[in-house]
């Protein structure tokens, strides 16, 4: 199985801040990265696929980038609606599909 | 828009069954493969199963392997999770998603139903 150790676990930060969340997978996996953001109650969503493609309708302050091993996800400017958790999510090899334990994002 | 609608769950007993259905509406069922994915309390996200477009093709996680059994009815466009021999650790909120053919990209899911196996 391919393993997804994302970092950090949580982080706290201001309306405004510059946040990165890092990615590692355990082998290379190209460019077959998604990113997704969940709220508490809510469905998650998909910001990111294929490691730097932006879904229509997310705000360009998302970005990803990286392949083979190493990935990274950044919001350039955080809002409050921005406040949940991130996770990554491997697609490579669908047996299995595998997340990272994901990042809470919090208020400081 | 693309709306997909879990129900099933509930509270049940280890070792018996349970069967989760997800209503798909806004997209052509039949062209996406499926999935379930879950979520135990406070712990992260963890894909359980797949289904191809047609259903030719189905994969499974090791932890609900010889379990759980994914299937789909294209003419209803209804996706199932049939849960057997549940577990106290299969406790989770379970989502559908779809995907965006079937290469593991999870565009749209579900708001998820809540499974919980206590004795």
């Amino acid at each position: 199985d391919i393993q997804m150790t994302q970092s950090p676990s949580s982080l706290s930060a201001s309306v405004g801040d510059r946040v990165t969340i890092t990615c590692q997978a355990s082998q290379d996996i190209s460019n077959y990265l998604n990113w997704y953001q969940h709220k508490p109650g809510t469905a998650p969503k998909l910001l990111i696929s294929d490691a730097s493609t932006l879904e229509t309708g997310v705000p360009s302050r998302f970005s990803g980038s990286g392949s083979g091993k190493d990935f990274s996800f950044t919001i350039s400017s955080l809002q409050p609606e921005d406040f949940a958790t991130y996770y990554c999510q491997q697609c490579d090899n669908l047996r299995p599909l595998t997340f990272g334990g994901g990042t809470k994002l919090e208020i400081k | 828009q693309v709306q997909l609608v879990e129900s099933g769950g509930g509270v049940v007993h280890p070792g018996r069954s349970l069967r989760l259905s997800c209503a798909a509406s806004g997209f052509t069922f039949s062209s996406s493969g499926m999935h379930w994915i879950r979520q135990a309390p406070g712990k992260g996200l963890e894909w359980v199963a797949a289904i191809s477009s047609d259903g030719s093709n189905k994969y499974n996680a090791d932890s609900v392997k010889g379990r759980f059994t994914i299937s789909r009815d294209n003419s209803n466009n209804t996706l199932y999770l049939q849960m057997n021999s549940l577990r106290v650790e299969d406790t989770a909120l379970y989502y559908c998603a779809k995907d965006r053919g079937f290469s593991g990209v999870f565009d749209f899911w579900g708001q998820g139903i809540l499974v919980t196996v206590s004795s």
